[in-house]
Formats: C-alpha cells, structure tokens, sequence
C-alpha cells in the first residue's frame, strides 16, 4: 500500500540526548513537511522540503534537524538544544502541481509522540 | 503568507448542516484554500480545495467568494463521527517555497 509511515509511535528522551524520528513516503511525493502539535494546540511548521537535498526552516526550527538525502525520507533529529521537546510530531508530504502553482493534499503519517523523561 | 481566522468551537447537532467560515484578508492571487479534518492523536485528513466560486465532492462543499477573503466549509447532515478540529489552509508552492501553515482550528462538537 502506498502512503507515509513515521516511526517510532512512542519515543521517551533522557535530558541532554537526542533523537531521530523517521518519515518515509512510497508516494512518489515530491514535498515534505514536519510538524509539531501541543496538546490542545494547532500545527506548528518545523522544517519543510520541497526537493531532494533542499530544505527550508519552518516556524519553529530552533532546536530541530533534518536532511532530505532521499526523496522519499525526510527524518527529523531533535536535538539536546530543544528545550521542551514533548510533543507530537507528524511527517507529511504532497505533490506539487507547478502548472497550477499548488500543492496538492497533504497525506500525513500518523505520528510519533515523544516524551522528554 | 496569509493568515488564518477561524471560529474556536462550534456545535451543531446530528442531521443540521454545518458551515464553518475561515477569514484569510491577506490571501494572494495565486494561493489555494485547502480544508483538513483531525481527530484525536491522528494526523489531519484532506476534506477539500478550492480557488474560487464553489467546489463540492462527496463529503463537503466550499465556498469562496468572488474577493476571496474569506471561504466557507459545509458540511451537510453531520453525525457524532463528524466530531474533530477542521483546519483551513491558505497557500502556494511559489509562496515563500511552499510554506504551509496551519491556523488553530475550530473544533466541532456534534451532538446527538
């Protein structure tokens, strides 16, 4: 089946460590997204790829990384800067549809939680 | 990039349409209006997109005015499933590459 897995669901944290969340799409999507959720909160915009080896700070990437070696993984390091990283973390991706100028619907995977012990 | 106004809460009852409305004063020519839905501890699900004047598929219908500055998502006989955030979303690839970001959502409640 086609779609985008994230891995893993449940990740803990010890203070000072970091950590790599993974995101993998069999879409052929060309765009790539990360995003943060609090409880009760929105989506915030952590880094964002459009192309192979191109990526672009979201609102929120203090703290964050990410390489887009391959077109169809995207991971996301968080790092021991973040100061408060528990969250959840959602991976997604789309096409771009250039003679519209659009991007296509976002397939999101279904996200990684972590915890900072 | 524009930026998103929506209601926090609404409720509505099972059977009644519901119509959620989304300003976004700042829209630029090329940008598209996307809708997603989310539940609980999931990652959000496309509804619908549209450009302009009305776009309906099996689950929704959106409405845009002909200023575009604001759009309406409607949701026809909701049921207690229908309970979720709905997110409006405002962007286009050329708009500062791609930057896709999610306003903070009306959350639904749907009532028997």
């Amino acid at each position: 089946d086609g779609g985008i897995t994230q891995s893993p669901k449940y990740l803990f944290r010890k203070e000072g460590q970091n950590v790599t969340l993974s995101c993998e799409q069999n879409l052929n999507h060309d765009a790539m997204y990360w995003y943060r959720q609090d409880p009760g909160q929105g989506l915030r915009l952590i880094y964002y790829s459009q192309i192979v080896n191109d990526f672009q700070k979201g609102d929120i990437a203090e703290g964050y990384s990410v390489s887009r070696e391959k077109k169809e993984s995207f991971p996301l390091t968080v790092t021991s800067a973040q100061k408060n990283p528990t969250a959840f973390y959602l991976c997604a991706s789309s096409i771009l549809v250039l003679r519209e100028r659009r991007t296509g619907e976002l397939f999101f995977g279904e996200g990684s939680r972590l915890t900072v012990l | 990039l524009a930026k998103t106004t929506q209601p926090i809460s609404m409720d509505s009852y099972e059977g009644q349409e519901v119509n959620i409305t989304c300003s976004h004063n700042n829209i630029a020519t090329n940008d598209y209006i996307t809708w997603y839905q989310q539940f609980p501890s999931q990652g959000p699900r496309f509804i619908i997109q549209g450009y302009k004047t009305k776009v309906t598929n099996e689950v929704a219908s959106l409405f845009i005015p002909a200023d575009r500055k604001s759009s309406t998502l409607s949701l026809p006989r909701v049921s207690l499933s229908d309970t979720a955030v709905y997110y409006c979303l405002v962007g286009t690839i050329y708009n500062q590459g791609g930057k896709l970001i999610f306003g903070q959502g009306t959350e639904l409640s749907v009532k028997p």
